[in-house]
């Protein structure tokens, strides 16, 4: 088995703020995504990477931008904080192609902006 | 592009109660369509999945099913317990170039009354 963790779980900043958060998973996937959380509007893709320093951009892609330096790791940049903004940010990851592959969840990074 | 339309928000039963979910969805490909399941301070989890090889998941008392003539698919339980209390999202698969795209649905909360 494997796990997926997320820094930080609480992320508060200020309206304007860039913001990184970060994930990491230990199953040796090769893709891995960051998927946003609003209450009502189910998860939305902004980002995947199929392996080391790819980057495809998602459905939600701007105003954030992402990083793969390694197979591990995924990080996600909010380039400029909105106000008011609430959601949770999900990182998952998966093995790859064939006949589906399960992806696996976080527990997300919860995000306020006062 | 593909879609998929979950209108159920919230669903309240009580304990023992039939448990169905419905989602309906758009694509032009075979469809690989999926249940997840995220509990209460938790990412999502995969419960099932169905295909057009399969027609059917079952899977700790959860059974999926798709209708390809009215583009649906279902989920259902026979006698829900509080411990399923979690909010239940339907998603349809897209292969892309090198990764699996989920398209969600929006998500229906499950309360089960005590």
């Amino acid at each position: 088995g494997g796990i997926i963790t997320q820094t930080p779980k609480f992320l508060i900043g200020q309206e304007g703020q860039k913001l990184t958060l970060k994930c990491q998973q230990n199953f040796n996937h090769d893709t891995m995504y960051w998927y946003r959380q609003d209450s009502g509007k189910g998860l939305r893709l902004i980002y995947y990477s199929i392996t080391e320093n790819d980057l495809q951009k998602g459905d939600l892609s701007e105003g954030y931008d992402a990083s793969r330096e390694k197979k591990s790791s995924f990080s996600l940049t909010v380039t400029s904080a909105q106000k008011n903004e609430m959601a949770v940010f999900l990182c998952a990851s998966s093995p790859g192609l064939g006949d589906y592959a399960e992806q696996f969840f976080g527990p997300g990074t919860r995000l306020t902006v006062l | 592009g593909d879609s998929v339309t979950q209108k159920q928000g919230q669903v309240t039963l009580s304990e023992d109660d039939f448990l169905f979910i419905n989602c309906t969805y758009s694509t032009t490909t075979y469809p690989t369509l999926l249940w997840y399941v995220q509990y209460l301070g938790q990412g999502p989890q995969l419960l099932l999945k169905v295909t057009t090889a399969n027609n059917k998941g079952i899977s700790r008392g959860f059974e999926a099913t798709y209708d390809k003539g009215t583009t649906s698919f279902h989920l259902q339980k026979a006698s829900v317990q509080e411990s399923d209390s979690a909010v239940y999202f339907c998603a349809l698969v897209e292969a892309t170039e090198g990764a699996d795209r989920l398209t969600f649905g929006k998500g229906t909360q499950l309360i089960i009354q005590p």
